[in-house]
């Protein structure tokens, strides 16, 4: 079976631009977490989706930061305008049920220029 | 040790040797995970215990939960280069899947 699929692996670019990245959840999960990977903090989330609606954003850290889950099978995470604090590891991970371990992605390795 | 929360520690051993890393957390909680991240890649699920678990065993590994001192440990027995990698734990507070994690211990496992 497929795992957490997350789009694109590598993303640099300059610090203004518009950065949207990708994820694809395991089939029937209906919890979608979106993470955030540095050296400094360690693992953040950012925010969780269960069966499509967010139910916690506070991780979010502001404005330029917005995510999406139009359907079971999709989200983006959307950085504008990015900003070179911004430059981490980008993961996504699903879930089926309650208290359930968690599938990861690969990640997107963001550098913001 | 890690704290669930955690201080980062890094481990060198030898192959076959066993290798023990520590977990503690603050609050009270629902179970405990923990993962291992190879470089570049994701974080992979280990092992799950249950706050009403003491110990639990998964191949190679075992981990136990202290509730009442707020602390886990895992132990890789027989470690194996391939096991060289980065271990998180993480807490589930409430068993919504709302995990905290710690910032991992890098274990490194020279042939």
């Amino acid at each position: 079976d497929a795992g957490v699929i997350q789009s694109p692996r590598h993303e640099v670019t300059e610090m203004g631009q518009e950065v949207t990245l990708r994820c694809k959840p395991i089939s029937g999960h209906n919890s979608l977490f979106w993470y955030r990977q540095t050296m400094m903090r360690g693992l953040e989330l950012l925010i969780y989706f269960n069966n499509n609606v967010p139910i916690d954003d506070s991780g979010m850290p502001e404005d330029r930061f917005s995510a999406k889950m139009p359907n079971a099978s999709f989200s983006t995470l959307k950085i504008q305008p990015s900003e070179p604090r911004d430059s981490a590891v980008y993961f996504c991970a699903s879930t089926n049920g309650q208290s359930s371990s968690q599938h990861f992605g690969d990640g997107t390795r963001l550098s913001i220029l | 040790s890690q704290q669930g929360e955690e201080d980062p520690q890094a481990l060198s051993i030898q192959e076959g040797e066993n290798a023990t890393m520590n977990c503690s957390y603050k609050t009270s909680i629902n179970n405990l995970q923990w993962y291992r991240q190879n470089s570049g890649r994701g974080l992979v699920h280990l092992i799950l215990i249950r706050s009403n678990e003491r110990e639990k065993h998964s191949g190679r590994l075992r981990v136990t939960l202290d509730t009442s001192k707020k602390s886990s440990s895992l132990l890789i027995t027989a470690s194996r280069a391939a096991d060289t990698a980065s271990y998180f734990c993480a807490t589930d507070a409430h068993g919504n899947n709302r995990l905290a994690f710690g910032k991992g211990n890098q274990v490194v496992v020279i042939p």
